[in-house]
C-alpha cells in the first residue's frame, strides 16, 4: 500500500523558514517524480515544484523561485521542501504527490499546514 | 503559467449528468494528452479520478469520463450520486521546460 506522510508544517514569521518532509513507502521511491502542491485556506490547488526521481531535474512555480528548494533522499524514501524568506501569501496546506509534471499524481498524503503571520 | 479555466460550479439530480469544462491555450491543454482530473471533499487530500484525457485509475467508477477537444477539456459525470458532491480540478501538462498548471476548480452540487 502506497502511503506518503507530511510533516514540518507549522506557525512561523514572515521571513523565517520551515522544512517540510514527506516519507514515501509502498513503491520504488526513486523511481518516480515527485511533487508538492499547496492549497490556501478556502483557495483552489497550486503546484509548487517537481523533482525527478533522479533528483537530476527540478521545477519550480514562479511564485516560489528562489525561496523554496525540493529536494529527496532516495536511500531514506522520504522528500523535502525547504522554505525560506516565508511570507504570508504562503500560508497553505501543503501536499507531496506522487508523480510529476504530466498531472498524473496517483498518490497524495495527507497535507501539512503552514502558517505564516506576524 | 496561467491557470486553466473552469467554471465556479455545476449541478445535477441524482442520476443526471454533469460535465466540467477545463479550458487551456495551444501550450498546455491543446499541445498535449497530458490532462488530469481530481475530485476533492472538503479537509481531504485530492484524488485523481482521470489520467491522459480518458484512462480511469483502477477503483475509479466508470461514471467517470474525460475528453478533450482543441484547448478545452472535459470531465463528465453520469448517474450523478450524493457522494460526488466535491470539488475538481483539472491540470495538463505544459511542456519539458514548464511546470503544469491547476485549473480554477469546480464545485459540483448534487441537488
Amino acid at each position: 500500500e502506497v502511503q506518503l506522510l507530511e510533516s514540518g508544517g507549522g506557525s512561523v514569521q514572515p521571513g523565517g523558514s520551515l522544512r517540510l518532509s514527506c516519507a514515501a513507502s509502498g513503491f520504488t521511491f526513486s523511481s518516480y517524480a515527485m511533487s508538492w502542491v499547496r492549497q490556501a485556506p478556502g483557495k483552489g490547488l497550486h503546484w509548487v515544484s517537481v523533482i525527478t526521481g533522479s533528483a537530476i531535474t527540478t521545477w519550480y512555480a514562479d511564485s516560489v523561485k528562489g525561496r523554496f528548494t525540493i529536494s529527496r533522499d532516495n536511500s531514506k524514501n522520504t522528500l523535502y521542501l525547504q522554505m525560506n524568506s516565508l511570507r504570508a501569501e504562503d500560508t497553505a496546506v501543503y501536499y507531496c504527490a506522487k508523480g510529476g509534471s504530466s498531472g498524473r499524481l496517483e498518490y497524495w498524503g495527507q497535507g501539512t499546514l503552514v502558517t505564516v503571520s506576524s | 503559467q496561467s491557470a486553466l479555466t473552469q467554471p465556479p460550479s455545476a449541478s445535477g439530480s441524482p442520476g443526471q449528468s454533469v460535465t466540467i469544462s477545463c479550458t487551456g491555450t495551444s501550450s498546455d491543454v491543446g499541445a498535449y494528452n497530458y490532462v488530469s482530473w481530481y475530485q476533492q471533499h472538503p479537509g481531504k487530500a485530492p484524488k485523481l479520478m482521470i489520467f491522459e484525457v480518458t484512462k480511469r485509475p483502477s477503483g475509479v467508477p466508470d461514471r467517470f469520463s474525460g475528453s478533450k477537444s482543441g484547448n478545452t477539456a472535459s470531465l463528465t459525470v453520469s448517474g450523478l450520486q450524493a457522494e460526488d458532491e466535491a470539488d475538481y480540478y483539472c491540470i495538463s501538462y505544459a511542456g519539458a521546460n514548464n511546470l503544469g498548471v491547476f485549473g480554477t476548480g469546480t464545485t459540483v452540487t448534487v441537488l
